[in-house]
């Protein structure tokens, strides 16, 4: 099956700074790549998400890169702010198969006043 | 985004009683739900796909006389948990899929679980 590691576990990002969390995903099948953002006991909420048909995505502050070949991919938020602090999870599934999503263990990510 | 609501948002039940947990997509149709469990500060762990109008397929390990998914209508899925214990405390969240090789999953907020 599918195994996704992410990393790093927790991130501290000054203000205004920009924040990179990284994941690698195993099963090449994976053609669907989700990143969502958790606050504290609340669900996961999508933040953006990117198809192995694309390399790059961008909304706004936030920006997913995928390389197929290496099988990893990458959240980036640039002018980071207060409100961005939260656990963020990556995950990857694909969509001729189960469509289950298989999710990375997360990261914590504070930003700094 | 689409809307998935939970409820209740919190629950304390005494062990042994069984709890039902709702999971709503309010503004689409979903033809396919899943229910996660998540422990403190973990990720989390995919419990069972429910499809509507049949059988919910269960993930390893996940015992499906104990949690019971039924999913009645393509905006209504339930998770009962049946004879609680207090191993069984934890956060369920719901999600919704808005349709068949879309890959777009929506969560719910979560219900808080604590068996005493």
């Amino acid at each position: 099956g599918e195994n996704v590691e992410q990393h790093p576990s927790t991130l501290s990002v000054q203000e205004g700074d920009s924040a990179v969390i990284k994941c690698t995903y195993s099963d090449s099948a994976s053609n669907y790549f989700p990143w969502y953002k958790q606050e504290l006991g609340k669900g996961p909420q999508l933040i953006i998400d990117i198809r192995s048909n694309v390399g790059e995505k961008k909304d706004q502050r936030i920006a997913v890169t995928l390389n197929k070949t290496a099988k990893h991919f990458s959240l980036h938020i640039t002018e980071t702010q207060p409100e961005d602090s939260a656990v963020y999870f990556c995950a990857a599934s694909n969509l001729f198969g189960n469509e289950k999503l298989t999710f990375g263990t997360g990261t914590r990510l504070t930003i700094i006043p | 985004g689409a809307v998935v609501s939970q409820h209740p948002s919190r629950v304390i039940c005494k062990s042994g009683t069984s709890v039902k947990i709702e999971c709503r997509s309010l503004d689409f149709q979903a033809t396919t739900m899943f229910w996660y469990r998540q422990f403190p500060k973990k990720s989390l762990m995919l419990m069972a796909t429910s499809n509507e109008g049949s059988k919910a397929t269960y993930e390893q390990g996940v015992e499906k006389d104990k949690f019971l998914i039924n999913h009645a209508s393509l905006t209504l899925s339930t998770l009962t948990v049946t004879s609680a214990h207090p191993e069984d405390s934890s956060f369920y969240i719901c999600s919704a899929r808005v349709g068949r090789g879309q890959g777009t999953q929506y969560f719910g907020p979560g219900t808080r679980l604590t068996v005493l």
